[in-house]
């Protein structure tokens, strides 16, 4: 079946660490992008991807950084340069002008 | 940037009541789209909305696209206990430009259902 798989669901690094959150689909979806929600917050854009090797930064990007190597995949670093990393991270994917997002179930990071 | 401004921010009702829940915007969006957030889960989408004035039906949920097009609302008919979760409308604005096929989302509705 085809998807979109956020891995690992539950991640606890201590603080300093650099820690990165993968993300692929199979879906052959062109575009990919990457939100935080903190709790009963809303979904803030770190960065997106419209096509593999390009990306752009969202409304919250310092202290992240991504690439995108290859269409299926677009893994989330989370450096130590971000202040408040403790969050549920979310992945998703679409094709542009079509339905909407097909989301992953999220990784929720705790850094203590 | 665009902006969607989603009210209420949570509902607390009895189980079997009505639900109403809606977004507005600054700007002009081409489609509206309504997803639900189950606890610890990615959203999930309900329904879309492509033109102005549709109202479209998906089982208790009712959803329509502002004649403006600036505003949409979700209702929710009869709700049951596993309706909880969180609410997000989402709008897409017009092609082209570096935001083409960038949803922009309301901040969300946290609704509590008691049985």
């Amino acid at each position: 079946d085809g998807g979109i798989t956020q891995s690992p669901k539950y991640l606890f690094r201590k603080e300093g660490q650099n820690v990165t959150l993968s993300c692929e689909q199979n879906l052959n979806h062109d575009a990919m992008y990457w939100y935080r929600q903190d709790p009963g917050q809303g979904l803030r854009l770190i960065y997106y991807s419209q096509i593999v090797n390009d990306f752009q930064k969202g409304d919250i990007a310092e202290g992240y950084s991504v690439s995108r190597e290859k269409k299926e995949s677009f893994p989330l670093t989370v450096t130590s340069a971000q202040k408040n990393p403790t969050a549920f991270y979310l992945c998703a994917s679409s094709i542009p002008d079509t339905i909407g997002y097909t989301f992953g179930s999220g990784t929720r990071l705790t850094v203590v | 940037g665009q902006q969607l401004n989603q009210s209420p921010q949570s509902m607390f009702i009895q189980e079997g009541e009505d639900v109403s829940m809606n977004c507005t915007s600054s700007s002009i969006f081409n489609t509206w789209l309504w997803y639900k957030q189950d606890p610890g889960e990615g959203p999930v989408l309900l329904i879309a909305l492509y033109k102005a004035g549709e109202l479209t039906s998906n089982g208790r949920l009712t959803a329509q696209f502002g004649i403006t097009r600036k505003d949409s609302f979700l209702n929710i008919s009869a709700s049951i206990p596993s309706d909880v979760g969180i609410y997000f409308c989402a709008g897409r604005g017009n092609a082209g430009g570096t935001s083409y096929g960038k949803l922009t989302f309301g901040q969300g509705t946290i609704l509590t259902v008691h049985p």
